[in-house]
């Protein structure tokens, strides 16, 4: 069974703050994606990564940056976190262009 | 560009009564096609791709591709099936999908 986990499900940052947001994927999958999802609007990809160091930008990557130094990690990092970068934030991973799986996602407030 | 549209944000009916959760696409290619789901407090996960032709949990989807649409349908509709579903778009080789802004399905008992 696939297990995608995300390091916290509900996360709370001032304005400013460096955030962290890590996945971790235990099916040896080549991809992984950062979403938003944010009603009326539907998920949104920030980046993705389809190998270790190698990543790609998505609908919306300004404000964010991404990190995968191993193959089952993948991070999203909020350089300066902004109110409007409260969401929720879904990772997925996948076996190249198999199906994609969610992690039970992270409930970001910036104050 | 390609896109993906569902129309309805909310979708209520009762129990018993058939469902269908539209979804149309721009592409002029041949696509591939996925529902995904989202049930209260759980993961999103895959219901179903248009070329795996099956039955989930009695819902189909048929890929119609003169009218680019993917509507999903079950005939009889239970309170379980209440959940976010969401409609998406593979083009060509890509890893990334294109969603659709989900509709929200609710079964009133």
């Amino acid at each position: 069974d696939v297990k995608v986990t995300q390091s916290s499900r509900y996360l709370v940052k001032r304005t400013g703050e460096k955030v962290f947001l890590e996945c971790v994927q235990d099916m040896d999958h080549e991809n992984m994606f950062w979403y938003r999802q944010d009603p009326g609007l539907g998920l949104r990809l920030i980046y993705f990564s389809y190998d270790v160091k190698m990543k790609e930008k998505g609908d919306i990557p300004e404000g964010y940056s991404v990190s995968r130094e191993k193959k089952e990690r993948f991070s999203l990092i909020l350089e300066s976190a902004s109110t409007n970068q409260t969401s929720m934030y879904l990772c997925a991973s996948s076996f190249f262009s198999d199906t994609q799986y969610f992690g039970p996602g992270t409930r970001l407030t910036v104050l | 560009a390609q896109r993906v549209t569902q129309p309805e944000k909310l979708l209520s009916v009762f129990k018993g009564a058939p469902v269908e959760l539209k979804c149309n696409y721009s592409y002029s290619g041949s696509p591939e096609l996925f529902w995904y789901v989202q049930y209260s407090r759980q993961r999103l996960q895959l219901l179903l791709r248009h070329i795996s032709r099956e039955s989930i949990k009695g819902f189909t989807a048929d890929l119609n591709k003169g009218e680019t649409s993917f509507h999903l349908k079950k005939p009889f509709a239970q309170e379980e099936d209440s959940a976010m579903y969401y409609c998406a778009l593979r083009v060509g080789s890509n890893y990334q999908l294109i969603w659709g802004a989900g509709t929200k399905l609710i079964i009133k008992p």
